[in-house]
């Protein structure tokens, strides 16, 4: 099973900032991933797959990048709408596909 | 509109079963892979099952408990889930994957809920 590992956990941003979120494969899944944006109370939201590729409608403040077992999602100046839980999610071994453990962007 | 809806979520006591149901609108379940992911509260996500084109595949905490299916007359899938534990107390989630070799998810329902508790 191919273990995603995000970090940080939580990461504290004042709005118009830049952030930048980890996540790292236990073994190389290529470039099979994908990040979701999640909300309270609302189901997951594509954001990114491919590693870097922008899902339909996604705004071009987020980017991705990274391939093998290093990847990184990047918003380039967050806004009020972007605080909210982000999951990379890997595809290229399964069963099982593997989320990773999330990471909260909350304001500073 | 292409989406998913979920059904099923209940209260129900450990031992027992339940089933949920995933009807699909604006494309077709027979052409398609559907996943059912799950998240605990207050935890992470879960990937449970996926229905493909090369079988059912299950996550290693419910195999041989739950079954994925569907019924392509109703554009339907269905989690058929047996001998329940309190901890498979979560959101339930199906979500469709794209068709290989990209498989993320890219549609998502709005969950239902599980709770397993005596």
């Amino acid at each position: 099973e191919v273990v995603m590992t995000q970090s940080p956990a939580t990461l504290s941003v004042s709005p118009g900032e830049r952030a930048t979120l980890s996540c790292r494969a236990s073994q190389s899944v290529s470039s099979s991933l994908a990040w979701y944006q999640q909300k309270p109370g609302q189901a997951p939201r594509l954001l990114i797959y491919g590693a870097s590729t922008r899902a339909t409608g996604i705004p071009a403040r987020f980017s991705g990048s990274g391939s093998g077992t290093e990847f990184t999602l990047t918003i380039s100046s967050l806004q009020s709408e972007d605080f909210a839980v982000y999951y990379c999610q890997q595809y290229n071994n399964w069963p099982p596909l593997t989320f990773g453990g999330g990471t909260k962007v909350e304001i500073k | 509109e292409v989406q998913l809806v979920e059904s099923g979520g209940a209260l129900i006591q450990p031992g027992g079963s339940l089933r949920l149901s995933c009807a699909a609108s604006g494309f077709t379940v027979s052409n398609n892979y559907i996943s059912w992911v799950r998240q605990a509260p207050g935890r992470g996500l879960e990937w449970v099952s996926i229905l493909s084109g090369g079988g059912t595949y299950y996550a290693d905490s419910v195999k041989g408990r739950f079954t994925i299916s569907k019924d392509n007359s109703k554009n339907t899938v269905y989690l058929q889930m047996n001998s329940l534990r309190a901890e498979d107390t979560a959101v339930y989630y199906c979500a469709r994957n794209v068709l290989p070799p990209m498989f993320q998810f890219d549609i998502w329902g709005q969950g239902t809920l599980v709770t397993v508790s005596s």
